[in-house]
């Protein structure tokens, strides 16, 4: 079995300054990992994904994430943030090997302040 | 892209009842999944239907069962309404190509239960 953990439910930021959003995870198998963003009443908007390759993956609206095998982690970065970006993040996984589930992680949320 | 449709986008029901939430799926994709969302939560997997079986199931008693129909769209029935099963229901559907697809969530319905 997967599971997520995402340690900070809240990020408070002042606008255009860099953010970091924690996500570790825990799984017996090699995963697939993803964040999405979800604004208020709305579904979920993928950011980006890891699926193999290079481990630093760039997603929309200028975030990236870097995948850390070793520390079983795939934080969320943006050097510069925007009021836009005040929103709910989710980090889920997804097994590599089959199985069709995400399992997402209790989300944070991402309040960027003037 | 025609995206994800989900409807309603709000229900209230009273406990005891029977709801059935609908889902359109995004042109192409043949594969659905369903998902709720409590508030502050992430969301959980509930189950996927691929070709109009069920094909994965999450920790969800049978009172929730679904159907998807030839041309891809979706159902969630749930009997038996209890106070908890208050949230947010996203649809996501997919497009299986090997193991690396990706999803395209709808905006959800949001279920109230009195």
């Amino acid at each position: 079995a997967q599971s997520v953990t995402q340690l900070d439910s809240q990020v408070p930021v002042f606008e255009e300054a860099p953010v970091e959003l924690r996500c570790n995870y825990s799984s017996s198998v090699s995963v697939y990992l993803f964040w999405y963003v979800q604004y208020p009443n709305q579904g979920l908007q993928l950011l980006l994904k890891y699926l193999s390759g290079s481990t630093l993956v760039k997603g929309i609206n200028g975030f990236e994430a870097e995948f850390n095998k070793s520390q079983t982690s795939f934080h969320l970065r943006k050097p510069s943030v925007h009021i836009s970006d005040t929103a709910e993040y989710f980090c889920a996984v997804r097994m590599t090997g089959g199985g069709n589930k995400l399992t997402f992680g209790t989300g944070t949320q991402l309040k960027v302040e003037l | 892209e025609t995206g994800v449709t989900q409807s309603p986008t709000h229900l209230i029901k009273t406990r005891g009842q029977q709801v059935t939430l609908r889902c359109s799926s995004q042109s192409g994709h043949n594969t659905v999944s369903w998902y709720q969302q409590a508030l502050g939560q992430g969301p959980q997997f509930i189950f996927q239907y691929y070709r109009e079986e069920e094909n994965g199931r999450g920790n969800f008693p049978p009172r929730f069962s679904g159907l998807q129909f030839p041309n891809y769209s979706s159902e969630l029935n749930v009997n038996a309404l209890e106070l908890d099963d208050s949230a947010l229901y996203l649809c996501a559907s997919s497009l299986v190509q090997g193991q690396s697809y990706g999803y395209t969530f709808g905006s959800g319905t949001r279920l109230t239960v009195v």
